[in-house]
Order: C-alpha cells, then sequence, then structure tokens
C-alpha cells in the first residue's frame, strides 16, 4: 500500500537557521512526490515537487527538497528559516492516475 | 488567472438538514477532487472525477455523501441528513489531469459546522 508518513508533528526553528521537516513513503514503482504547505485559515499552496532527474528540487519562497530512493525520504529544507514560514507543512505521493494520499502534516515554528 | 473557487465559505447547518458545498475548478483542469480537513487532522480523500466520472469513490465516508460533476468543470459535494461529526473544513482541488506529476490546485475550503 502506498504511504507517506511525517515523524514530526511539529519542528521549532529559530529564524536565520536551516530547517528540515522530514517525508519518508512507501511506494510500489517510481513515486510522484509533492509538498505542500497550509497558512492559518488559508487552503493547501503547492511548494515543490519530484518527478524524476535530479535529486535535489527547488521551490517556491526558497524551499527545496532533497529526494534519497534508498532511504525512500523526500525531506523538505530551507537553508535560512524565516518567521513567515511558520506554518502547516504536508508531504504527498501521487499514486498513478488517483488522488494525492498526504503525511499527516507537520507544523512549522519559526521564532524571532 | 483564476484559481479554484469554493462555495460557500462557510456553512453552518442543524443535524439532519441537507448540504451541498460547490467547487469551481481552473478552466481546462479535467480532474477534480475532494477532501476533507478535520481540525487537528490530515486530510482525507474523499473522491475524485475525471472528465464527469469517479473512476474511485471509496473514500466517501458513508452513502450519506454523494457527489457529481457535471460539463467537466463544476462539482458538487451533497451530504445528507449531516451529523456532527460531519463537521470540517472541505477541499476542493483541481489538476490538469488526475494523478501523476500534476500537481494539485486547491481552493480556499468550505468550514462547514454541523449543530
Amino acid at each position: 500500500a502506498q504511504s507517506v508518513a511525517q515523524p514530526e508533528d511539529q519542528v521549532n526553528v529559530a529564524e536565520g537557521n536551516p530547517l528540515t521537516v522530514k517525508c519518508t513513503y512507501s511506494v510500489s514503482g517510481n513515486p510522484y512526490l509533492f509538498w505542500y504547505v497550509q497558512y492559518p485559515n488559508r487552503g493547501l499552496q503547492f511548494l515543490l515537487k519530484y518527478i524524476t532527474g535530479d535529486n535535489l528540487v527547488k521551490g517556491s519562497y526558497g524551499f527545496e527538497a532533497e529526494f534519497n530512493k534508498s532511504q525512500t525520504s523526500f525531506h523538505l529544507k530551507k537553508p535560512s528559516a524565516l518567521v513567515s514560514d511558520s506554518a502547516l507543512y504536508f508531504c504527498a505521493v501521487s499514486p498513478l492516475l488517483k488522488d494525492l494520499i498526504f503525511g499527516k502534516g507537520t507544523t512549522l515554528s519559526v521564532s524571532s | 488567472g483564476a484559481g479554484v473557487s469554493q462555495s460557500p465559505s462557510n456553512k453552518v447547518t442543524e443535524k439532519g438538514k441537507d448540504v451541498e458545498l460547490r467547487c469551481d475548478p481552473i478552466s481546462g483542469h479535467t480532474a477534480l477532487y475532494w477532501y476533507r480537513q478535520s481540525l487537528g487532522q490530515g486530510l482525507e480523500f474523499l473522491i475524485y472525477f475525471q472528465g464527469n466520472s469517479a473512476p474511485d469513490k471509496s473514500g466517501l465516508p458513508s452513502d450519506r455523501f454523494s457527489a457529481e460533476r457535471t460539463g467537466g468543470s463544476v462539482s458538487t459535494l451533497t451530504i445528507q441528513r449531516t451529523q456532527q461529526e460531519d463537521s470540517a473544513v472541505y477541499l476542493c482541488a483541481s489538476s490538469l489531469s488526475a494523478g501523476g506529476p500534476n500537481e494539485q490546485f486547491f481552493g480556499p475550503g468550505t468550514r462547514l459546522t454541523v449543530l
């Protein structure tokens, strides 16, 4: 069965420090992996996706994610966190011709 | 261009009443999805459409839930005889086609409160 795990409910980081939000997945075949962000009282926004090719994917707002096939991970990263990055982050995997399977989400809190 | 729109943004109803939630996808997107997000929970897949067809209805929680899509565009999610456990934010998304590498674009959601 396809699944996504986000092992941390919350990540706390100080502004200016690097951040990592973890995601591991279990899929059959080649994975299509996504990160979405949800700001308070707003809908989900697409950040980035991995389809194939370069293992380091760059996305919106300075975020990037590293695909690691051997560790079945797709961690979200940013070199220098901003207070405005505080939000709920979802990792997701897309089976072919179906919906997105989401992780449970990780709340990122960036302190000033 | 215009994104995914949903209406109403908020709906308060009494237990036992029927409600209809509407989703207007991005023009040209053939796939449309409904999810439910309960307080403190992740996203729960309900149903998706490819064109006007719904190949997978397995996520609908009960037979009180139904959805339709007409003209390959607007979709309505209907909840009959609402229960308090139906209270949640209902999110709609669309994509160029279903699944695979296509990212989904989400609407702002409809917050449903069943009293």
